[in-house]
Parts: C-alpha cells; structure tokens; sequence
C-alpha cells in the first residue's frame, strides 16, 4: 500500500530564505509525482508535475527533484516571498491507476 | 479560461438530510475525481470517472454515498442520509486523461459541508 509522508509539518521563514520541502513514499513503482499548493479556503493548485523518466522540473522560483529509487522527492523554493506562504503538498498516483495518494503536507509561513 | 467549478461553496444542513454537491469539469477534460478533506484524514479520493464511467469508488465510505455523471461536463456526489461525520470539504477535480501520457489534475475551491 503506497504511503506519503511529508516533513517538515510546518516551516516559519524570513523572506528571502532558500526553502526545501520534503516528501517521501513506499512503493517507488509511479509514474510519475506532483506538487501542488494549497491556500486557505481554497482547492489545490497543481505546481509540477514530474514524470517517472524525469529527474527535476522547474517553474520560475520552484524546483522539483524525483529521485524514484530512494523514494523521495524535494520542491526547491527560491527566495522565499510572503505570497508563498500556503500548504504544500506532494502525491503521487495508486498502481498504474489515476488515483492520487497525498501527503499530509508542509504548512509553510514566510514572513516579513 | 474556467476552472473547475463546485457549488455550493458551503452547506450547512440537519443530520439525516439529503446533501447533493455538484461540479462541472474544465471543458475538454475527460476524468473527474472526488475528494474529502478531513484534519483527521487529509485528503482522500472517493472516486474518479473517465469518460463518465467509474473507475475506482474504492473510496467511497459507505452506501449513503452515491456519484453520477449525467453529461461529460457534470457530476454529482449526494449524501442521503447525512450524518455530522460527514462534515468536511468535498473537492472535485478534472484531467485530461490520454493514453501514455501524465496530465496534472485540476481542483475546484470546494464545498465546506457540515452536518449538524
């Protein structure tokens, strides 16, 4: 049974600061990984998506490593803003189904 | 271009009523998925469709539980009857699903739900 496990829970930065989010799982047979983010009050929002034959994807300030045979992956943010501060979560698919496993996520707050 | 759309955005209602929550996919997209999101449980898949066939209700907690796709652009998740372990945020989510190839999943804002 895949599981998902993200550390840290939460995170308290200063602005400016380089970030790393971690999330770990199982079973390393997937076809693939995503990141999305989370605001209060709000549904998710997809940020990458890695495919299993990839090994980082990046979008403006973010990165995405997969790294499938040890099971982890990393988002990388750069230069942490205030606007970044939200829920950030990591899942990847059930078997070679379309079923998402999540993480339980890092609640990232960057401050002033 | 629209999201995905979910309605209502909260519903507050009596243990043992009927709860209907509705979504209608980005257009074109061919998958639908159903999620709750608890504190206790995090977010889980109750079931998903392609081409408005279901694929997996695996996570569906129980018989009150029911999902359709009356059209390729909508679908509904009722509760009947409800209970106050009900309450959560239901989201609903579309893809493009095309053979070989991964396409993210987009989310909706979400049905506040809560049972009394």
């Amino acid at each position: 049974k895949q599981e998902v496990t993200q550390i840290p829970a939460a995170l308290s930065v200063p602005e400016g600061e380089n970030l790393v989010l971690n999330c770990s799982f199982t079973d390393s047979a997937i076809y693939n990984l995503q990141w999305f983010r989370q605001d209060p009050g709000k549904g998710l929002t997809s940020l990458l998506l890695i495919q299993s034959s990839q090994r980082e994807q990046t979008s403006g300030r973010l990165n995405a490593s997969l790294d499938k045979s040890s099971g982890r992956s990393t988002l990388y943010i750069a230069a942490s803003q205030p606007g970044d501060s939200a829920t950030y979560l990591c899942a990847v698919p059930s078997g070679g189904t379309d079923k998402l496993i999540f993480g339980t996520g890092t609640r990232l707050q960057v401050f002033p | 271009d629209a999201g995905v759309i979910q309605s209502p955005r909260h519903e507050v209602t009596e243990m043992g009523q009927e709860v209907t929550l509705r979504c209608k996919l980005i257009s074109g997209h061919n998958s639908l998925f159903w999620y709750r999101q608890t504190m206790m449980r995090g977010l889980e898949l109750l079931i998903y469709f392609n081409n408005n066939v279901p694929i997996d209700d695996s996570g569906m907690p129980e018989d009150r539980f029911s999902a359709k796709m009356p059209n390729a652009s909508f679908s509904t998740l009722k509760i009947q009857p409800s209970e106050p372990r009900d309450s959560a945020v239901y989201f609903c989510a579309s893809s493009l699903a095309l053979q070989g190839s991964n396409q993210p999943q987009h989310f909706g804002d979400g049905t506040r739900l809560s049972i009394l």
